[in-house]
C-alpha cells in the first residue's frame, strides 16, 4: 500500500525549533519530487517547500524562507522538514505530499498525502 | 507569485444537479501544473484532477476538468452526497506552488 506517515509535530514556544518526518513506503521514494504542505486552523491549504528526488534541488514559499529546512533520506525513504525561528502564525497541520509526475523536480499534482502532523506554537 | 481566485466561495446544490466551480489565475497557468483537490473534514486534501482535465486514479468519471492559460473549472457531474467537501484548486510556476482559496461545496 502506498502511504505516507507524518510525525514530530507538537507545541513548542516562539522562537523555538521542531523537526517533522515523513516516512514513505509501497512507492520508490527516490524517483519523485515531495513537498510540505500547512493548513492553519480553519484556513485553507499552503505550500510550504518542496525537494527534488535527488535532493539537489529545493524551494521555499516566502514565508518560511530562512526558517525552514526541507530534506530527505532516500536510504531511509523519508522527508524532513526542519523548522526554526518558530511563529504563532507557523501553528498548522502539516501534510506531506508526492508529486503526480516521476523524474521531474517538481510541477504537476499531489497524489499522495499523509494524514498529517500538528504544529502549535504558543507560549 | 500567481494569484489563485476560486467562485463561487460557497455553492448549495441538490444530489443529480451539476456543479461548475471556477479557477482563475492572475496570470498564465501552464495546463500541465493545473490541479483540483478535494477535501472533507479532518481529511487531508484527495487529488481529483491533475495536468488540468486527466483525472487522478480512482476518481469517478463525473469528475471532469477543463480550461487553459487563466481560466480553469472542475464540473462535477451528478453530484452525490459525497461531494460535499471544500474544493481547492492548485499550480505549480515559477518554482513555487499556489493553491486558491477553496470553493465549499454543499449538498442540500
Amino acid at each position: 500500500e502506498v502511504q505516507l506517515l507524518e510525525s514530530g509535530g507538537g507545541l513548542v514556544q516562539p522562537g523555538g525549533s521542531l523537526r517533522v518526518s515523513c516516512a514513505a513506503s509501497g512507492f520508490t521514494f527516490s524517483i519523485y519530487a515531495m513537498n510540505w504542505v500547512r493548513q492553519a486552523p480553519g484556513k485553507g491549504l499552503e505550500w510550504v517547500s518542496g525537494i527534488s528526488g535527488s535532493s539537489g534541488n529545493t524551494y521555499y514559499a516566502d514565508s518560511v524562507k530562512g526558517r525552514f529546512t526541507i530534506s530527505r533520506d532516500n536510504s531511509k525513504n523519508t522527508l524532513y522538514l526542519q523548522m526554526n525561528s518558530l511563529r504563532v502564525e507557523d501553528t498548522a497541520i502539516y501534510y506531506c505530499a508526492k508529486v503526480v509526475y516521476v523524474g521531474v523536480a517538481l510541477g504537476g499534482g499531489f497524489d499522495i498525502w499523509g494524514q498529517g502532523t500538528m504544529v502549535t506554537v504558543s507560549s | 507569485e500567481i494569484v489563485l481566485t476560486q467562485s463561487p466561495g460557497t455553492l448549495s446544490s441538490s444530489p443529480g444537479e451539476r456543479a461548475t466551480l471556477s479557477c482563475r489565475a492572475s496570470q498564465s497557468v501552464s495546463s500541465s501544473y493545473l490541479a483540483w483537490y478535494q477535501q472533507k473534514p479532518g481529511q487531508a486534501p484527495r487529488l481529483l484532477i491533475y495536468g488540468a482535465s486527466s483525472r487522478a486514479t480512482g476518481i469517478p468519471e463525473r469528475f471532469s476538468g477543463s480550461g487553459s492559460g487563466t481560466d480553469f473549472t472542475l464540473t462535477i457531474s451528478r453530484l452525490e452526497p459525497e461531494d460535499s467537501a471544500v474544493y481547492y484548486c492548485q499550480q505549480y510556476g515559477n518554482s513555487t506552488y499556489t493553491f486558491g482559496q477553496g470553493t465549499k461545496l454543499e449538498i442540500k
